[in-house]
């Protein structure tokens, strides 16, 4: 059973960046899709991006092109996610989550609160 | 790309059925088998109830069914029970590769 595992909130000032990162356990990690969801407080779920380990090269939604960058340590079973140009609206909790044939999304980490303030 | 479409509310007394729709495109719900369904409690983690629009992981009870019919796609619970009081999200695949999912929908059980 596939265990993921997030990094700590942050608090970021606006026009920073934050890198969020999401640890794999207990199975398969380079050949299965890990992507990002987002959820701003209130609001619905959000499809950022993802990545296939193996393949090295992650993918954003049209909306985070240039701003978001999604990485993946193979070694480490690690899954990283940068957002660049931080403004109050990216303030959210972001998951991590294996997706399998890339279209749905099991299982979940617990989710990064990440809070951007002055 | 625009969120996929739901109902922002529904509701149903225990032990009735509901239905909770999700509008697409033929660019993603119309275009592909692959509709998703979760489930989430507040300040709780969303919890996968149904994927490639039929399937049930294992553990997840029978009441709950998906279907699609043309950019349509639909879940419904039936035998409705208080746990079964969420938010509920939709998601496609794209034609451009990449994840949608819908506004959500609040079920309510009276």
């Amino acid at each position: 059973q596939v265990q993921l595992v997030q990094s700590g909130a942050e608090v970021k000032k606006p026009g920073s960046s934050v890198k969020v990162s999401c640890k794999a356990s207990g199975g398969s990690f380079s050949n299965y899709a890990m992507s990002w969801v987002r959820q701003a407080p209130g609001q619905g779920l959000e499809w950022m991006g993802g990545i296939i380990p193996m393949f090295g090269r992650g993918k954003t939604a049209q909306k985070f092109q240039g701003r978001v960058t999604i990485t993946a340590d193979e070694p480490t079973k690690t899954v990283y996610m940068e957002v660049t140009s931080l403004t109050s609206e990216d303030t959210a909790l972001y998951y991590c989550a294996r997706a399998i044939d890339e279209t749905w999304f099991d299982p979940w980490g617990q989710g990064t609160l990440v809070i951007v303030s002055s | 790309q625009s969120a996929l479409t739901q109902p922002a509310s529904v509701s149903g007394s225990p032990g009735q059925s509901i239905t909770i729709s999700c509008s697409g495109t033929s660019s993603d719900i119309g275009g592909y088998n692959y509709v998703s369904w979760y489930q989430q409690h507040p300040g709780k983690v969303p919890k996968l109830m149904i994927f490639d629009v039929t399937k049930r992981p294992s553990g997840i009870s029978t009441r709950f069914s998906g279907s699609k019919s043309g950019n349509t796609a639909s879940l419904t619970i039936s035998g409705l029970q208080a746990e079964d009081e969420a938010d509920y999200y939709c998601s496609s695949y794209t034609s451009i590769s990449t994840v949608i999912f819908g506004g959500g929908t609040k079920v309510t059980v009276l």
